[in-house]
């Protein structure tokens, strides 16, 4: 285990079905971040959440719809989406402060693979 | 801004050879670089970050990477291939250790028996 948990692992949903990707992490970080992985493109992110806040959204369709109740949990809700939609979803969860490191590392989950029919 | 480019989205190597994974960047300020990789069915893993202080960094498993300004470039090396090395690679950048993370489109490793 990473330390960053994602459920459920696998999810087959229909453009009309709503269904939520849960991530949870017990490291004691304070941010948190949802990524796509598609086949053969770099890794998109897509939304950034400090402290609960959301302080990025990288001009996501409102089909997605983040949800970030505290800082341990973080939530993407799908709605109406389109098979193209259908990828590996990355959750990442990194602590702030870390500009004296140099550097703020990401810890990943295993990722949901969500296919859109 | 930032970016990154990885030569190659296959390598394949024989077990015990060397393995180099090439990756090129692009910085406007002194960049923090990274490596991560990601074996099937998982997310990904930090292997080593370069944070502006020794050139040469050794990371987990083996592997290290060399920071070279004058070539804009961040290669990943392994003496000598495992089988367990089979995993996809990618490289990323970002600046002044922000939290946004640049990644490359990632390299996959092949180790031939």
């Amino acid at each position: 285990e990473t330390g960053v948990t994602q459920t459920p692992r696998h999810l087959v949903m229909g453009m009309t079905n709503k269904k939520s990707l849960k991530c949870e992490q017990h490291l004691g970080h304070n941010a948190m971040y949802w990524y796509k992985q598609s086949a053969k493109k770099p890794l998109e992110l897509m939304f950034v959440y400090n402290f609960k806040e959301q302080t990025e959204n990288n001009s996501v369709p409102s089909r997605f719809s983040p949800e970030c109740p505290n800082s341990s949990h973080l939530f993407l809700h799908l709605h109406t989406l389109q098979p193209e939609d259908s990828a590996l979803y990355l959750c990442a969860s990194s602590p702030l402060g870390q500009a004296s490191s140099g550097a703020n590392v990401l810890t990943f989950g295993a990722g949901s693979r969500l296919t859109v029919l | 801004a930032q970016s990154v480019t990885q030569l190659g989205s296959h390598v394949s190597v024989s077990e015990g050879a060397l393995v180099l994974l090439r990756c090129n960047y692009s910085s406007s300020v002194p960049p923090y670089l990274f490596w991560y990789v990601q074996y099937p069915n998982q997310g990904l893993q930090l292997l080593l970050k370069y944070t502006s202080a020794a050139t040469l960094v050794k990371g987990i498993n083996g592997f290290e990477a060399e920071f070279k300004k004058s070539e804009t470039s961040f290669h990943l090396t392994k003496p000598s291939a495992h089988m367990s090395d089979a995993a996809e690679y990618f490289c990323a950048v970002s600046g002044s250790g922000n939290e946004k993370l640049t990644f490359g489109t990632g390299t996959r490793l092949t180790i031939i028996p």
